[in-house]
C-alpha cells in the first residue's frame, strides 16, 4: 500500500519569503506526482503533474521536483505572497494503478 | 479551461433519505471520480467511471452507488443517508487513464441531520 506523507503540517512564512514543500511516498514504482491547492471549503486545483520519467516541473513561481528512487518531491514557491495562503496536497498515482494517493497536505500561511 | 461543475455547494438532508450528488465535466474526458474528504482522513475514493456505464469501486463505496448514463455527467448516491456520512464530496476528471491528471470540482458540503 502506497503511504504518502507531508511534513510540516502547517507552515508560516512572512511575505516575500521562499516556500519549501515536502511530500514523501514508500512506493517508488510510481505512474505520476501531482500537486494539488485547495483553499478552505473549496475543491483542489492542479498546480503541477510530474510524470515519472521527469526530474522536475515548472510553472511561474511554482516548481516541483521529483526523486523517485528515495520516494521524494518538493514544491518550492518563490516569494511567497499572502495569496498563497492555503492547504497543499500531493498525490501519487502507483504504475499499476489509476488510483490517486493523497498525503494529508501542509497548511501555508503567508503573513503580509 | 477543464471545467468540473457540481450540483450544490451545500446540502441538509435527514437520516434515511436518498441523496444524489451531481458533477457534470465540459472536456470530454473518459474518467471521473467521486472522493470525500474528511479531518485527519484526507481524501478517499469512493467510485470511479472509465467509461458510459463503467464503474469500479473504490477504497470505501459502502453505502453509495454511483450512475453514469452519459460522458460528461457522473452521479453519487447515497441509498439511505447516515449521519456518518457527513463529509464534503469532490468530484474530478481526468482524460483518460494513461493522462491522468486530475481536476476537481468545488466540491460539495453534505451535512446529514
Amino acid at each position: 500500500k502506497q503511504e504518502v506523507t507531508q511534513i510540516p503540517a502547517a507552515l508560516s512564512v512572512p511575505e516575500g519569503e521562499n516556500l519549501v514543500l515536502n511530500c514523501s511516498f514508500t512506493d517508488s514504482a510510481i505512474y505520476n506526482l501531482q500537486w494539488f491547492r485547495q483553499d478552505p471549503g473549496k475543491g483542489l486545483t492542479s498546480l503541477l503533474l510530474i510524470q515519472s520519467s521527469q526530474r522536475e516541473q515548472t510553472s511561474g513561481r511554482l516548481n516541483a521536483s521529483l526523486d523517485k528512487s528515495s520516494g521524494r518531491s518538493t514544491l518550492y514557491i518563490a516569494a511567497s505572497q499572502p495569496g498563497d495562503s492555503a492547504t497543499y496536497l500531493c498525490a501519487v498515482r502507483r504504475s499499476n494503478d489509476y488510483k490517486l494517493s493523497f498525503g494529508a497536505g501542509t497548511t501555508v500561511t503567508v503573513r503580509a | 479551461d477543464v471545467k468540473v461543475t457540481q450540483s450544490s455547494r451545500y446540502l441538509v438532508k435527514r437520516t434515511g433519505e436518498k441523496v444524489f450528488l451531481e458533477c457534470v465535466q465540459d472536456m470530454d474526458h473518459e474518467n471521473m471520480f467521486w472522493y470525500r474528504q474528511d479531518p485527519g482522513l484526507g481524501l478517499r475514493l469512493i467510485y470511479f467511471s472509465y467509461d458510459v456505464k463503467m464503474k469500479e469501486k473504490g477504497d470505501i463505496p459502502e453505502g453509495y452507488s454511483v450512475s453514469r448514463e452519459k460522458k460528461e455527467r457522473f452521479s453519487l448516491i447515497l441509498e439511505s443517508a447516515s449521519t456518518n456520512q457527513t463529509s464534503m464530496y469532490l468530484c474530478a476528471s481526468s482524460l483518460r487513464l494513461a493522462r491522468n491528471e486530475q481536476f476537481f470540482g468545488p466540491g460539495t458540503r453534505l451535512t446529514v441531520l
